[in-house]
């Protein structure tokens, strides 16, 4: 069974532009969740959704959204980027919300 | 979640048994133990999850205090590529969301 992949794997992008990062689960997996790392805070929580609806959502600006789609699969979106932006974006799925999670291998973004 | 407490780097020698120890002295009832770990860049990898019985799969071995407060991740043959930050959460498994609360972790280090 394929593991959660996670596309692109490194981007780079300048002050005020925005992105938009994406994740397929591991099939069957209904709940993704999107978790942020960087050397200053280490990894945190961003949101979870889970059969298309936000679940949880951690301590982070309105700038930080996501969706998810019917096929389970989800997209993180980030406008007007800061520098402090600059982090390992990851993305773990699970069968539902509760369950073990699966860490995708991470989409690193550096912001200039 | 309650919060863990782990010692922030240990050492093994290659072939001999990594023993990580976790306080989790706030634990509530309802909670589980999860350790995960994170090669160097890399997402980070589940291992084992346990309540309140010890549990083993083929990565590791997970010993839960009769008190519950403190637990230990066993592995038992440790080898070069268990090189890594290894990470001890607590959190309710049910249906109530997927945040997982990732303390400092332990970096072990496995030398030949």
């Amino acid at each position: 069974k394929a593991g959660v992949t996670q596309t692109p794997r490194y981007l780079i992008k300048t002050r005020g532009q925005q992105v938009t990062l994406s994740c397929s689960p591991i099939s069957g997996h209904r709940s993704v969740s999107w978790y942020q790392q960087t050397p200053g805070q280490g990894l945190q929580f961003l949101f979870e959704y889970f059969s298309e609806t936000q679940r949880n959502k951690g301590n982070f600006p309105g700038r930080f959204s996501g969706r998810q789609f019917s096929n389970s699969r989800s997209e993180m979106n980030v406008s007007t980027l800061e520098l402090g932006d600059s982090a390992l974006y990851l993305c773990a799925s699970s069968r539902t919300s509760g369950d073990s999670q699966y860490f995708g291998p991470g989409t690193r973004l550096t912001v200039l | 979640d309650a919060k863990t407490t782990q010692p922030p780097s240990m050492d093994c020698a290659e072939g001999r048994a990594a023993n990580l120890p976790c306080n989790h002295s706030t634990i509530s009832g309802n909670e589980y133990v999860y350790w995960y770990r994170q090669i160097h860049s890399q997402g980070p990898q589940y291992i084992i999850h346990g309540l309140k019985n010890n549990e083993t799969n083929e990565m590791a071995s997970l010993i839960i205090t009769e008190d519950r407060k403190s637990s230990t991740l066993i592995l038992p043959h440790a080898t070069l590529r268990d090189t890594a930050v290894y990470y001890c959460i607590v959190r309710v498994a049910n249906n109530a969301g997927n945040m997982l609360t990732f303390g400092g972790g332990t970096r072990l280090m496995v030398k030949p």
